[in-house]
């Protein structure tokens, strides 16, 4: 079955603890990428790669790294989480060439303490 | 960059009714819109989408019209039904800033039977 998955589905943390929010996807797709959901501010790009070793900021990518060595997998990290990165967190995916549609994760909710 | 505008935020329409979403996008550049239907607690799903060669497309109850030379963007769905409430998000994209999607805020779409 064709998927991307997310783990884990629910984070609680504290301030200051680094945490890493993986992602993978079995669709050999170029592209992933990360979003945060807020409410009333849409879905909003954190980072994006359109290929192995290839990443580059979105528009909120202030307190997230990501890393892109396998072409399957995109984790998000956070290294001295924040309050204000208490969100909902989807990874995506999609084909690069065309364009095809873009496959969401489940989702990560992630509560900053 | 790509600045995408979505209204109305929330819409209340009773079941049998039509429904209307629209979209304005900043950049002239941009060439595919995919409109993404999120109910509540899972993940966004690609209802449809439009490429910027073509000015409108149907799939059964839903259309999108695409007008290029004004910048904008609907979402038609006709008979609405319950199981039609969820929020839907419009996105626009191009290659050339990464075929990232750049997305509306979202419409809050509830159906009263």
């Amino acid at each position: 079955e064709a998927q991307v998955t997310q783990n884990p589905r629910y984070l609680i943390t504290v301030t200051g603890k680094k945490l890493t929010v993986t992602c993978s996807q079995n669709m050999n797709h170029e592209y992933m990428s990360w979003y945060r959901q807020d409410p009333g501010l849409g879905l909003r790009q954190i980072y994006y790669s359109m290929n192995v070793e290839v990443t580059d900021k979105g528009d909120v990518p202030e307190g997230y790294k990501v890393s892109r060595k396998e072409k399957r997998n995109f984790p998000l990290i956070l290294e001295s989480p924040s309050p204000n990165q208490t969100s909902l967190y989807f990874c995506a995916s999609r084909r690069l060439q065309g364009w095809d549609e873009q496959y969401f994760g489940p989702g990560t909710r992630l509560t900053v303490t | 960059g790509e600045n995408v505008e979505q209204h109305p935020s929330t819409l209340s329409v009773q079941e049998g009714d039509s429904a209307v979403i629209k979209c304005t996008y900043s950049d002239s550049a941009s060439n595919y819109f995919p409109w993404y239907k999120q109910e509540l607690g899972k993940r966004p799903q690609l209802i449809i989408d439009i490429r910027s060669n073509v000015g409108e497309k149907k799939d059964q109850r839903i259309a999108v019209t695409l007008n290029k030379t004004a910048k904008h963007f609907s979402l038609h769905i006709t008979e609405t039904q319950p199981e039609d409430s969820a929020v839907y998000f419009c996105a626009a994209s191009n290659s050339n800033s990464g075929y990232a999607l750049n997305f509306g805020k979202g419409t809050s779409l509830l159906v009263t039977p």
